[in-house]
This record gives C-alpha cells, sequence and structure tokens, in this order.
C-alpha cells in the first residue's frame, strides 16, 4: 500500500538548533517525494521536490531509497520556520498528479 | 492571479444539515483535487478531478459526501446529512497538467464546524 509516515507530530527546537523532520515512505517503485508548508494564516504551498535537488529557505531533503526516507534538513532553525510541514508522495504512474500526504509535523522554533 | 478561491471561509452548521463548500481554480489548470484536514489525519486526499471528470473518489468517506465540477472554472463539495465528526478544514487545489514542475497550489480552505 501506497503510504507516507511522518513519526512526529509535533517538534520543538530552539533557534539556532538543527532541524531534521523525518518522512518514512511505503511504494514498491520510484515515486516522487515533495515537502510542502503551511506557515500561519497562510496556503499550504510547495518547499521542495526532491527531483530537483534544490535547497529552499536552507532546508534540504535526500532521498534515500534504501531506507526509503525522504527526511527534511535544515543547519540552523530560525523562528519565521515554525509551521506545519507535510511530506508527500506521487506514484509515478497514474498520469494524474496524485498526493499522498503524511500526517503532517509541526515545527515550534523558539528564541 | 488570485490563486485557488475557496467559499466560504468558516462554515458552521448543525448536525443533519447540507453544506455545500465552493472551489474555483487556477485558471488553466485541468486538476483540481478535495482534500481534508484533521489533527488526527492530517491531509487526506478525498477526491480528484481532471478535465473535469472524477479520476479517484476512494478518499471520500462515505455516501454523504459527493463532489462535482460541472465546469473547468467551478466545482463542490457537498455533506448531506453533516454529522460533527466531519468538522475539519476543507482544502482544494488545482494544477496545471503542462507544469513540468507537478506543483499543486492550494485555496485558503474551509473550517467547517458541525454542532
Amino acid at each position: 500500500a501506497q503510504r507516507v509516515t511522518q513519526p512526529e507530530k509535533l517538534l520543538s527546537v530552539f533557534k539556532g538548533a538543527p532541524v531534521e523532520l523525518k518522512c518514512n515512505y511505503s511504494y514498491s517503485g520510484s515515486p516522487e517525494l515533495f515537502w510542502y508548508v503551511q506557515y500561519s494564516r497562510q496556503r499550504l504551498q510547495l518547499l521542495l521536490r526532491h527531483i530537483s535537488r534544490e535547497s529552499i529557505k536552507g532546508f534540504t531533503a535526500d532521498l534515500n531509497k534504501g531506507e526509503t526516507s525522504f527526511h527534511l534538513k535544515k543547519p540552523f532553525a530560525q523562528e519565521e520556520d515554525s509551521a506545519m510541514y507535510y511530506c508527500a508522495l506521487r506514484p509515478p504512474l497514474g498520469g494524474y498528479n496524485k498526493l499522498i500526504f503524511g500526517a503532517g509535523t509541526r515545527l515550534a522554533v523558539h528564541p | 492571479d488570485a490563486g485557488v478561491i475557496q467559499s466560504p471561509r468558516h462554515e458552521v452548521t448543525e448536525m443533519g444539515q447540507e453544506v455545500t463548500l465552493r472551489c474555483k481554480p487556477i485558471s488553466g489548470h485541468n486538476s483540481l483535487f478535495w482534500y481534508r484536514q484533521t489533527m488526527m489525519r492530517g491531509l487526506e486526499l478525498l477526491i480528484y478531478f481532471n478535465n473535469n471528470v472524477p479520476i479517484d473518489d476512494s478518499g471520500m468517506p462515505e455516501d454523504r459526501f459527493s463532489a462535482k465540477m460541472p465546469n473547468a472554472s467551478f466545482s463542490t463539495l457537498k455533506i448531506q446529512p453533516s454529522e460533527p465528526r466531519d468538522s475539519a478544514v476543507y482544502f482544494c487545489a488545482s494544477r496545471d497538467g503542462g507544469e513540468s514542475t507537478d506543483t499543486q497550489y492550494f485555496g485558503p480552505g474551509t473550517r467547517l464546524t458541525v454542532l
């Protein structure tokens, strides 16, 4: 079954500390993985996608097919990073870009 | 472009009443998605349309839920009759099939409270 697991509902860190939001997926194939973010009072929006291999707002995520993980990392958290983060999977087949989301992790960065 | 538009932004209703949520996708986008967000289950895909045709409604909880997309610029999600457990934030998202980034653009959501 296709599933995205985000084991932490809440991750609380201090400003300047490293951050790692965990995401594991189950899918027999080569899916595309994404991270979406929802800041307070803002719309859910795409943060980054694994095939772009880019760093957005200091965040990076590496797809580890062996561990079926796509953890989101940032070396030094900022208060403005506080938000809800969703990991999502798009099966490579199907053609209509259905996304399967994890339950989300709320990141709270304290001063 | 105002992005994906949803209405109403907030809805409070009593159990048993019919609720209709509305969505206007971004002009030119050919895929539309309805999601439900709860604390317990996170973001769940309810149904999605491609070129106004429902493709996958396996996420629709039960027969009380129905969704339509009569044209490319409008979709509704209806709950009849509503129940307290339907209380959640309902998001609509759209996607441009011709865009290489595969990004889904989300609306602001409708916060539904069923008393």
